[in-house]
């Protein structure tokens, strides 16, 4: 059964450098979500993606924050000076559908020391 | 905004019995609304997914319901079993800014 994948599945970078998180959505799904989930709290929407373009993001996404699908099958997002307060748990997730499931990725724990 | 509440925050039952988890938003216009479950350290996968139009969506022992007027889903798991134990999320999509809003959640234990 096709399943979202994420690497790496933990991720520790001191304060201040960038980080890319790897995903690949499902091979025909054309919508792609990224999540956060800080330790304890709820999961948090961060950003949508649609036609290479993004389609809704959160007050989260900030200009600390991008996405890009380089090719056909990667989707990342990368946070360019990490700050404590963003570690948690990314969740990528997609859809073949705006208004079906979303899939999600098993996720990568970012730790910011 | 939306909000989405889940109600309780835990259950403990033991195995065999039939329950019932809450979610209720805020906002009724939403496109769908999507109950997953969370094991401990892991992802989320998808259970059931309701569409606006819909009242309700089945998959072997869940069932789930909703009343967009009221602003509430309900997730029914019959016959219970310790492999269900994990917590159960619900999420509101609403489109707009907050594009999908999660509940806390709903840490269930079935106990043997």
């Amino acid at each position: 059964e096709p399943e979202v994948t994420q690497t790496p599945s933990h991720q520790v970078t001191q304060m201040g450098q960038e980080v890319i998180l790897r995903c690949v959505p499902i091979s025909n799904h054309l919508y792609f979500y990224w999540y956060r989930q800080i330790l304890g709290q709820k999961v948090e929407f961060l950003v949508s993606f649609y036609n290479n373009e993004i389609s809704e993001k959160s007050e989260i996404f900030d200009d600390q924050f991008s996405v890009e699908r380089p090719d056909g099958s990667n989707f990342t997002l990368k946070i360019r000076s990490t700050k404590l307060e963003d570690s948690a748990m990314y969740f990528c997730a997609s859809s073949g559908d705006r208004r079906r499931e979303q899939y999600f990725g098993p996720g990568t724990r970012l730790t910011v020391t | 905004k939306q909000e989405v509440t889940q109600i309780p925050a835990a259950l403990s039952v033991p195995e065999g019995e039939n329950l019932v988890l809450n979610c209720s938003f805020t906002d009724s216009a939403i496109y769908n609304l999507q109950w997953f479950r969370q094991d401990p350290g892991k992802g989320l996968t998808s259970l059931l997914l309701i569409q606006s139009s819909q009242r309700e969506q089945t998959s072997g022992r869940l069932n789930a319901s909703l009343d967009k007027s009221s602003g509430r889903s309900t997730l029914y798991i019959a016959a219970s079993q310790p492999g269900d134990s994990a917590t159960y999320l619900c999420a509101a999509d609403s489109g707009g800014y907050q594009k999908v809003t999660f509940g806390i959640g709903t840490k269930l234990q079935v106990i043997p």
